[in-house]
């Protein structure tokens, strides 16, 4: 059974410029979210994607959007980079079945952002 | 809107110590709490939920409506315990509602 994975683990970009991170799902796991974790802070909920399809957002603008594959894997990607988007981005699975599950997280290491 | 509070930012007892971890929230609706854990140097992971009434590593915690709490107790605290722990709630049944986490709590247990 393997983890959830995430890349890059570390990244600098400067204001104005656009990221992609990318997670690939535990085995078995159909569920993705997405948290942003600024340093002393809890994590922060993004969204979080089934069956390819957005199904709940955080309180996040619309340059933050994403994507979910149909191998269950995911893209985070933010537009138009800010100061404060330097940040942890974590990356969960999950295994929803019914309306349970969706987050009984599995964590992965997260991508570390710093925006110059 | 909902919200989770957890009041220490920092906790230190010594080993053999009981231990409680705060939580309170605030949530219209039937929640659903977890604690989650993240040991130094590894990744967050879920420690315990309430609807599975465990206890994991000594651990317990016991939702309380009256008081919208789920503490995190143990009796005796280890070395070993000492993380950095998260409260997070959601909607009871509701598979798309977002998980919100507290500001979480550093766990020191001194030798």
């Amino acid at each position: 059974e393997t983890g959830v994975t995430q890349s890059p683990t570390h990244l600098i970009k400067t204001r104005g410029q656009q990221v992609t991170l990318r997670c690939s799902s535990q085995s078995g796991h159909n569920t993705v979210s997405w948290y942003q974790q600024a340093l002393g802070q809890g994590p922060q909920f993004i969204f979080q994607y089934y069956r390819e399809e957005e199904n709940g957002r955080g309180n996040f603008p619309p340059r933050f959007s994403g994507l979910q594959f149909p191998n269950y894997s995911s893209e985070l990607n933010v537009n138009a980079l800010e100061l404060d988007d330097s940040a942890l981005y974590l990356c969960a699975s999950s295994l929803r079945t019914g309306s349970s599950g969706a987050n009984v997280l599995t964590f992965g290491a997260g991508s570390r952002l710093t925006v110059l | 809107a909902q919200r989770v509070t957890q009041p220490e930012k920092l906790l230190s007892v010594f080993k053999g110590a009981p231990v409680e971890l705060k939580c309170n929230y605030s949530y219209s609706g039937s929640p659903e709490l977890f604690w989650y854990v993240q040991y130094s140097r590894q990744r967050l992971q879920l420690l315990l939920r309430h609807i599975s009434r465990e206890s994991i590593k000594g651990f317990t915690a016991d939702l309380n409506k009256g008081e919208t709490s789920f503490h995190l107790k143990k009796p005796f605290a280890q070395e070993e315990d000492s993380a950095m722990y998260y409260c997070a709630l959601s909607g009871l049944g509701n598979a798309g509602n977002m998980l919100t986490f507290g500001g979480g709590t550093r766990l020191m247990v001194k030798p």
